[in-house]
């Protein structure tokens, strides 16, 4: 079993609709919580960061963790065509939990978003 | 700004020869990174590097060795390449290993082998 699993999709929703994508993950040493997109033939960028549970919004992105059922989530709202890209989760470990993991990103392996017009 | 700038873009190699990926940051962060990406498993950390003079394993390091050249730079080598190791490569740094901080990533290289 993989320590982060992530459904691979594709997705594919019309313009203008919420999208929830997910990870759940077995190692409840994790605490930092990221989101990174991903465009075709580009390398991933950082697009939401967040520590231990709870919710962060950012304009249209809003992120959830709930460290209780090891479960994040991205929602998108007002989906754009531009938000076609590739979703990756990303997660690390408490500083306080040490050892040759830390600073280290564990990775899902990435939902294909589709935003058509 | 550049950010992580990684070359060549794209390889192609004959199973059994050498090459080199490179990678520089003009960040000036402390700690890089080298990922590979195939279709269904996400990003998987090769090697790493959490400061200038170290280097360590990550969870994919057979094959690779790398280099921390100075700062700036960090480079993959592999020394006999395999068709398992056609991929696409990442680089990524952070300011600082000490803080869990996201990683900003190159644009990858593409590798095939044949």
């Amino acid at each position: 079993q993989k320590e982060v699993e992530q459904d691979p999709g594709p997705l594919s929703v019309p313009e203008g609709a919420i999208v929830s994508l997910n990870c759940t993950y077995s190692n409840s040493a994790f605490q930092y919580f990221m989101w990174y997109r991903q465009y075709s033939r580009k390398g991933p960028e950082l697009l939401m960061y967040t520590y231990s549970s709870g919710n962060k919004e950012d304009g249209r992105f809003t992120a959830q963790v709930d460290k209780s059922s090891k479960y994040i989530s991205l929602f998108i709202r007002d989906s754009q065509p531009s938000d076609s890209a590739t979703y990756l989760c990303a997660m690390t470990i408490s500083s306080n939990a040490g050892g040759t993991s830390y600073g280290k990103l564990t990775f899902g392996q990435g939902t294909i978003l589709t935003v058509h017009p | 700004n550049a950010g992580v700038t990684q070359t060549p873009k794209f390889q192609v190699l004959k199973t059994g020869q050498s090459m080199t990926l490179q990678c520089a940051q003009d960040m000036n962060h402390n700690s890089m990174y080298w990922y590979r990406q195939d279709p269904g498993m996400g990003l998987r950390l090769i090697y790493y590097s959490a400061s200038e003079g170290t280097t360590d394993k990550g969870e994919v390091p057979n094959g690779y060795n790398v280099s921390r050249l100075n700062k700036r730079e960090f480079s993959l080598r592999l020394e006999s390449a395999a068709p398992s190791q056609t991929s696409v490569y990442f680089c990524a740094s952070t300011r600082d290993r000490g803080r869990a901080q996201p990683q900003h990533f190159g644009d990858g290289t593409r590798l095939s082998i044949l």
